[in-house]
């Protein structure tokens, strides 16, 4: 099945250290985007990539930064992890062929903790 | 004001009976809507989207879309347990999705 993938599912981190978030799909889609969750605020939107070559801040990108390495991969890093991005963190995908709607597919997650 | 607002929750119904999930919008150029559901721990899934003005139903589910008054809601009819999740509204703003926070529903026995 196509599919959203992310590694790792679980991490435990410390304060200042860097972090690596992955997310590869299947499904073919060119639209990658990141979004971390916290308890009561819904999904706010991290950085999103319509292409390879495209790369776009979201309405929290301080202290992350991304690197779409190919159309199906898309990694999110955290460059000295702090204990607010503790959090749930999301990939999802949509396709640029259907316009307008923007149905957006949504990876199983990464439950980050940074102590 | 919050781009995408949806009722605060949460919302206890009986099995059997509707769920009834509203949201509102703050941009009038919004192209499309969504509805997710997500259960404890889980990723979101979509579950409806809806595109023009009206009613859309896919089986227990309806969506309702009135961009003039920039309202979307959702409603579950014969609720079963296993609809007891957080539900998000999401809205569609030049590709990229805003969501409400969600309203958690439990469906009781």
């Amino acid at each position: 099945d196509a599919d959203v993938t992310q590694t790792p599912r679980n991490r435990i981190t410390k304060t200042g250290k860097r972090i690596m978030l992955e997310c590869s799909q299947t499904k073919g889609h060119d639209r990658m985007y990141w979004y971390r969750q916290d308890p009561g605020l819904g999904l706010q939107l991290i950085y999103y990539s319509f292409d390879v070559k495209d790369i776009n801040k979201g309405e929290i990108s301080d202290g992350y930064s991304v690197s779409r390495q190919a159309q199906a991969k898309f990694s999110l890093s955290l460059e000295s992890a702090i204990p607010n991005q503790t959090a749930l963190y999301f990939c999802a995908t949509s396709d640029s062929g259907q316009g307008t709607y923007n149905e957006q597919f949504f990876g199983p997650g990464t439950r980050l903790t940074v102590l | 004001q919050k781009e995408v607002e949806q009722n605060s929750g949460p919302l206890s119904v009986p099995e059997g009976a509707i769920a009834s999930l509203n949201c509102t919008y703050s941009d009038r150029g919004s192209q499309s809507f969504f509805w997710y559901r997500q259960y404890s721990g889980k990723s979101p899934e979509l579950i409806m989207s809806i595109y023009s003005n009206g009613d859309k139903e896919d089986g227990r589910f309806t969506a309702q879309l009135n961009k003039a008054s920039q309202y979307v809601s959702l409603l579950i009819r014969d609720s079963q347990p296993s609809d007891s999740a957080t539900y998000l509204c999401a809205v569609n703003i030049d590709y990229k999705l805003s969501f409400g926070a969600g309203t958690t529903v439990t469906v009781r026995a």
